[in-house]
This record gives structure tokens, C-alpha cells and sequence, in this order.
């Protein structure tokens, strides 16, 4: 199993405190994504990273933003969580090669109350 | 907007194969074709992918029509473990990966 742990796994949370959650890898893969997943829609990306302080917004960005300062830590901060924030975040890493596939972590399932 | 489309669900035998199909009819020349599957509260697993030819491995098999704009990912013989969602995805050559909402497999003992 490829080295992908997210913290925390579990938490709730009001409307307008600011959430950050914690992707970490072993494995010194280039690219780190997180994405949420919502009943009916599949996994969403919400941001992506493809090196270390370079990111770019997926497709579902706002209300979200990202730091990697480190190859191994990729952050997902909510600054001010909102209830259709309550989701499960995934994060996944990849090492870019061309086609090269991507390897999940657990999720972390946040509810924003 | 959609980049691939799968049925929402369908159901095999135990022990016979599974053929799920996927329509991804605007790839692009450099797009490569994933899939993936996901069990119950877990993250989605890797699978297969191929671009241009025909691939096998250890858990499936994916045949890509010529003309790229559908592919079949094939499982020889279907088993209780096998019953999960399985997304078929398109990675760009910006290593973005776009998910559709996927096939729910039941398998039947």
C-alpha cells in the first residue's frame, strides 16, 4: 500500500471556524490532489499540487485553499467552513510519469454543523 | 461537463465475467483512460489504464476501441470481493483526473 495517511479522520465542525486537514506521503511522489466526494457526484478535485509551493485549482476551488511546503505535506484549509463543506476529502498522490496512476489515502469525513 | 459516461449500475454471477463499458467520445490525443473501483468506506483503489493498446494485469483487462472513444474494462471471473463502484476516468496531460459518478457493481453469489 502506497504511504498516504490524512488527518484527522474524522471531525465536526461549526459554520465559520476555520478547518485545516492534513495530507501526508512517504512515498516522495510529485503530485498530490485532494478531492471531495459527494453522494451522486463522484470524486470532485477541488486543488492539486505538482511540486513543492506550485498549486492550481480544480474544478470545485472555491471556498478552499492549499500550502505544500513540503514534498511530503499537502494542507487543505477551509477558512471560514460553511454545511455544504460536509464531505469526504480525499487525498491522492502521483508521480507523474505519463499516465501514471494515482494511489489514495483513507479520507477524512467532515460535518460542518 | 461529463468526460466519460457508465451506466449507473449493473450485476454479474459469481465466478463469470464482468464487462463494464465506458463512452468517452471527446478524449483527446494525449488523454489516458483509468479505472478505478471503490469498496465501501474506502478510498478508490487503482486498477488499470492504458492509452492506445489493449492491457492486462493481475486484476483486469481493458480493451480501447480503435477510435479511443469507448473502452471495456473486462473481469474474468467475478467475485463478492469485486463489488464496488468502479469509475472509468481521463487523465490529461496536465495529470488531472476527471471522475464521472461511476458503475455499481453487485456481484450475486
Amino acid at each position: 500500500d502506497a504511504g498516504i495517511t490524512q488527518s484527522p479522520r474524522h471531525k465536526v465542525t461549526e459554520t465559520g471556524t476555520p478547518v485545516t486537514l492534513r495530507c501526508h506521503q512517504t512515498e516522495n511522489h510529485r503530485y498530490m490532489y485532494w478531492y471531495r466526494q459527494d453522494p451522486g457526484h463522484g470524486l470532485r478535485l477541488i486543488h492539486y499540487s505538482y511540486g513543492v509551493k506550485d498549486t492550481d485549482k480544480g474544478e470545485v476551488s472555491d471556498g478552499y485553499s492549499v500550502s505544500r511546503s513540503k514534498t511530503e505535506d499537502f494542507l487543505l484549509t477551509l477558512e471560514s467552513a460553511t454545511s455544504s463543506q460536509t464531505s469526504v476529502y480525499f487525498c491522492a498522490i502521483s508521480a507523474g510519469a505519463p499516465g501514471g496512476e494515482q494511489y489514495f489515502g483513507p479520507g477524512t469525513r467532515l460535518t460542518v454543523t | 461537463d461529463a468526460k466519460t459516461t457508465q451506466p449507473n449500475s449493473m450485476e454479474s454471477n459469481e465466478e463469470e465475467p464482468v464487462h463494464l463499458p465506458c463512452n468517452h467520445s471527446t478524449i483527446s490525443g494525449t488523454d489516458y483512460i483509468h479505472w478505478y473501483r471503490q469498496l465501501p468506506s474506502q478510498g478508490p483503489e487503482y486498477v488499470i489504464h492504458g492509452l492506445t493498446s489493449n492491457v492486462n494485469n493481475r486484476m483486469a483487462s481493458l480493451a480501447i476501441a480503435e477510435d479511443r472513444k469507448s473502452s471495456t474494462l473486462i473481469l474474468h471471473r467475478a467475485t463478492l470481493r469485486d463489488a464496488a463502484v468502479y469509475y472509468c476516468i481521463l487523465r490529461d496531460s496536465g495529470n488531472q483526473f476527471y471522475f464521472g459518478t461511476g458503475t455499481s457493481l453487485t456481484v450475486i453469489p
